[in-house]
C-alpha cells in the first residue's frame, strides 16, 4: 500500500470553477500535510501547509483535513488558466520523512 | 545562494558508467532530501539528510545508489553502473530545522535530467 494515494487525473474544470483535488495516506500518525503545485518541467512549489483538522484558507486556495479519515484535499476556487499544473501532496510522518503522492494533473480550460 | 542548487543541469552518460550529482541547499537549512522523478510520475523519497543524524536511506532502490552530505552543506548523489532505467529527474530540497523537527516545507532545487543511453 502506497503511503500517499491520489488521483492522477486528468481533471479538467473550465475557468472560474472550483477545482477540488483530493489525497488519502496510510500513516495514522502523521502530522504535517503539504500541497505543492509542479509546472510541466519546473519544480514543485509549496502551496499550502496544514496541521490540524479542519479547513485553511489562502486566497482562492483552501486545505481540507480530517485525520480521523486520514484524508486531505485542496479547493481552489475561481480556477485560472494558470493555475493549470500538477498538484502533489505531501505527508510528514513521525520520522521526519516527507512522502509524496503521484500528483493530480489540473487543467482549466478558458 | 537563494536558492537550492544543483548540478549539472542536464546529463547524458552511457550504460554502466558513474555519475555524480550535486545539490547545494539553501543556508541554514540543514534538512536535505533526495527525490528521483521519471517522466510523468511523481516523486520517489530516495534519501534524507539532517543535521548530524545518521541519514534515512531507506530509499534507495539499490546499492548502485549512495549519498554523502559535508556536514549541513553540499550533497552529492552517486549512481554506479547506470542502467537506463535511472533515467530521470533527480530532485534535491532542503528544509529548516525548528527544534527538533523540520517543517517539513521543501525548497527544491531545478533538478539534475540524467538520460542513460
Amino acid at each position: 500500500q502506497k503511503e500517499v494515494e491520489q488521483n492522477s487525473g486528468p481533471l479538467s474544470v473550465p475557468e472560474g470553477a472550483i477545482a477540488s483535488l483530493n489525497c488519502t495516506y496510510s500513516d495514522r500518525v502523521s502530522q504535517s500535510f503539504f500541497w505543492y503545485r509542479q509546472y510541466s518541467g519546473k519544480s514543485p512549489e509549496l502551496i499550502m501547509s496544514i496541521y490540524s483538522n479542519g479547513d485553511k484558507e489562502d486566497g482562492r486556495f483552501t486545505a481540507q483535513l480530517n485525520k480521523a479519515s486520514q484524508y486531505v484535499s485542496l479547493l481552489i476556487r475561481d480556477s485560472q488558466p494558470s493555475d493549470s499544473a500538477t498538484y502533489l501532496c505531501a505527508v510528514k510522518t513521525g520520522a521526519n520523512n516527507l512522502f509524496f503522492g503521484t500528483g493530480t494533473r489540473l487543467t482549466v480550460i478558458p | 545562494g537563494a536558492g537550492v542548487s544543483q548540478s549539472p543541469s542536464n546529463k547524458v552518460t552511457e550504460k554502466g558508467k558513474d555519475v555524480e550529482l550535486r545539490c547545494d541547499p539553501i543556508s541554514g537549512h540543514t534538512a536535505l532530501y533526495w527525490y528521483r522523478q521519471r517522466l510523468g510520475q511523481g516523486l520517489e523519497f530516495l534519501i534524507y539528510f539532517q543535521g548530524n543524524s545518521a541519514p534515512d536511506k531507506s530509499g534507495l532502490p539499490s546499492d548502485r545508489f549512495s549519498a554523502e552530505r559535508t556536514g549541513e552543506s553540499v550533497s552529492t548523489l552517486t549512481i554506479q553502473r547506470t542502467q537506463q532505467e535511472d533515467s530521470a529527474v533527480y530532485l534535491c530540497a532542503s528544509s529548516l530545522v525548528l527544534g527538533p523537527r523540520n517543517t517539513g516545507e521543501l525548497f527544491f532545487g531545478e533538478g539534475s535530467r540524467l538520460t542513460v543511453l
